[in-house]
Formats: structure tokens, C-alpha cells, sequence
């Protein structure tokens, strides 16, 4: 098992441009969910999913786009990048909406310059 | 969205047991606490769970008292492999967790 895979590692971008954030997980998790995580600051919950097809917001939602077509890949879509959204990005699964351990996958570095 | 306090950072020699107390004052019936370990550029990686009293797995025990207001992470002879970020999180299931800053440990030689 690969676990959950994220890509691009790294990225830069420049205000405006779009991108999407890749996110898959082979464990047949139903939950997926993205973080973003600010320099010496914990966690945000930006959007999850409980399964394919179902959607929702988190925390710090606004200027991302995400969409569940598969139960494996959960991406995400920056509309139109920002200074504001430089940060570390992760992806997580769990087997359910009400299991306690999350897997997280390795990050992506973005920086919107 | 039950949140957490803990200690911005802890340093401890190498072979000590460390013990990191969260409080979580607002902690609901049906939540779970939940410690996570990471490490620089890495995602956070789930250590130990429990509900009440005392839960110990190959890594870490987790002491939560009757009013579970608290609970305390504890690390058995700790090695400089150990130096990370540790957060507490209390939770009803996956979704709606809040990650603080949480507690730096340095674990000295």
C-alpha cells in the first residue's frame, strides 16, 4: 500500500494562475479531507468529503474547490491563486466519518508569488 | 469544535520519559482524545486514542482522568528520534478537528 500520495511535492505560482493539488489514497478510505498548515501554526480544515460524490466545507473553505469522483482521489483546485494561500497543503483519509486515526499524506508546498 | 491548550514547546534529554498534558475544558460526551506526532515536512501521524482512564500501545500512553478534562501523553525513555510536534486534538469522529499549535518537543543528547 502506497498510502496517501500527494502531488506536485512543490510548487510555485503566481497570483491568478490556477491549479489543482492531486490527492489519492489506496486504502479504500471513505473520508478524505485537505489541511492547510500556516508556519507555526497547526492544522485547518479547508474541505472534506465522506464519500464520492459528497462534499463539504471546512474551516477556511473560500478560494478551493474540491470534487469526489472516485473513492481513491480527492483533488484540489485553487479558482485563481493568491498570496494568501502560500502554505503547506495536506491530504488525509480514514476508514469512516467516524474513525478516530487519520493518515495523512507527505505535503505540498505551494508558494503564489 | 472542541479545542485544546497545551505547552508551546518541552526539551528533554535523551532516556527520560516525557509526559505532555493537554487540557480540553469543553470536551463533549461522545469525543475521543487523539495524540498526533509530526515531524518538519511531514503530514501528522496518528500516535495513540482513548476515551477514559489509561490506553498504552508500542509507542505512548495516554492517562485521562474521570472527568477527562484533561489528558497526559507520556513517552518512555525518549530518543532524539523523538523530536517533533505534538498535538492534541479531542474529536467525534474524523471531521471538524482542530489542530492547535501544539507542543514542540526537543529531545536533547
Amino acid at each position: 500500500n502506497a498510502g496517501v500520495t500527494q502531488t506536485p511535492k512543490f510548487q510555485v505560482l503566481k497570483t491568478g494562475q490556477s491549479m489543482t493539488l492531486q490527492c489519492a489514497q489506496d486504502m479504500n478510505h471513505e473520508y478524505m479531507s485537505w489541511y492547510r498548515q500556516d508556519p507555526g501554526m497547526g492544522l485547518r480544515l479547508i474541505h472534506y468529503s465522506v464519500g464520492a460524490g459528497i462534499t463539504d466545507q471546512g474551516e477556511v473553505p473560500n478560494g478551493y474547490n474540491v470534487s469526489r469522483s472516485t473513492t481513491e482521489d480527492f483533488p484540489l483546485r485553487l479558482l485563481s491563486a493568491a498570496p494568501s494561500q502560500t502554505s503547506v497543503y495536506f491530504c488525509a483519509s480514514s476508514y469512516s466519518l467516524i474513525s478516530y486515526e487519520q493518515y495523512f499524506g507527505p505535503g505540498t508546498r505551494l508558494t503564489v508569488t | 469544535l472542541a479545542k485544546t491548550t497545551q505547552p508551546i514547546s518541552m526539551d528533554s534529554y535523551e532516556g527520560q520519559e516525557v509526559n505532555i498534558t493537554c487540557s480540553h475544558n469543553n470536551i463533549a460526551t461522545n469525543d475521543y482524545i487523539t495524540w498526533y506526532q509530526q515531524f518538519p515536512s511531514q503530514g501528522p501521524r496518528f500516535i495513540i486514542q482513548g476515551y477514559k482512564t489509561k490506553v498504552t500501545n508500542e509507542v505512548a500512553s495516554l492517562f485521562i482522568p474521570a472527568d477527562r478534562k484533561s489528558s497526559t501523553l507520556s513517552l518512555p525513555r525518549v530518543s532524539l528520534s523523538d523530536t517533533a510536534v505534538y498535538y492534541c486534538l479531542v474529536q467525534t469522529g474524523a471531521n471538524n478537528l482542530f489542530f492547535g499549535t501544539g507542543t514542540r518537543l526537543t529531545v536533547i543528547p
